[in-house]
């Protein structure tokens, strides 16, 4: 079975930093590219980094380029985002999401439970 | 970018009516479409990829059709489980862009 378990949510102030780790489990992990999709509190799905098997190739939404970095560890399966500068608007569950299939075609077929990453003063 | 328009905001409709939610792009995204259903503290879930073709395990009256920038998800017959908040996905460029959604509540 796909397990795929978020970690590393909390509160931060702005501008603070924090790092979001996803244990992935029941799946050849370095067989799949990896995401990131968030939800802000009572608002719709916002796309925001993925990241290919190898990590050869990494994608950002403009929205958190510069200033998070996605990456991976095949060796522990794991998939991480670390958050830098983070503003008001980060506010969101931050789910962690693998490509359904090796097709190198983006949508998600397995998701976490999510992790609420809330930035406040 | 590709804007993800969906129609409407909210459905309301009764127990085992048909529910036909809307997803235009705001240029062609092929087939490359994907549909999910998400449910109040839950995780979305992935119905529809390929703008047509049904996930494992999604029931037969889930139906999904379109291509280009005009796509339409079908649910035949409304069952309790399915009153949730459904997303449309375009995985055709980058950035990838979700719509909206369509809220299907009991009427």
């Amino acid at each position: 079975e796909v397990q795929l378990v978020e970690s590393g949510g909390g509160l931060v102030k702005p501008g603070g930093s924090l790092r979001l780790s996803c244990a992935a489990s029941g799946f050849t992990f370095s067989s799949y590219s990896m995401n990131w999709v968030r939800q802000a509190p009572g608002k719709g799905l916002e796309w925001v980094s993925s990241i290919s098997s190898s990590s050869s190739y990494i994608y950002y939404a403009d929205s958190v380029k510069g200033r998070f970095t996605i990456s991976r560890d095949n060796a522990k399966n794991s998939l991480y985002l670390q958050m830098n500068s983070l503003r008001a608007e980060d506010t969101a569950v931050y789910y962690c999401a693998r490509n359904l299939d090796s097709s190198g075609w983006y949508f998600f077929g397995y998701w976490g439970q999510g992790t609420l990453v809330t930035v406040s003063s | 970018e590709i804007v993800m328009t969906q129609s409407p905001a909210t459905l309301s409709v009764s127990p085992g009516e048909r529910a036909t939610l809307s997803c235009r792009a705001s240029q062609s995204v092929s087939s490359n479409l994907a549909w999910y259903q998400q449910k109040p503290g839950q995780a979305p879930r992935l119905l529809i990829y390929g703008a047509s073709t049904r996930a494992t395990g999604i029931p037969a009256r889930f139906n999904g059709s379109g291509s280009g920038t005009e796509f339409t998800l079908t649910i035949s017959s409304l069952q309790s489980e399915d009153f949730a908040v459904y997303y449309c996905q375009q995985y055709n460029n980058w950035p990838l862009t979700f719509g909206g959604g369509t809220k299907v509540e009991i009427k």
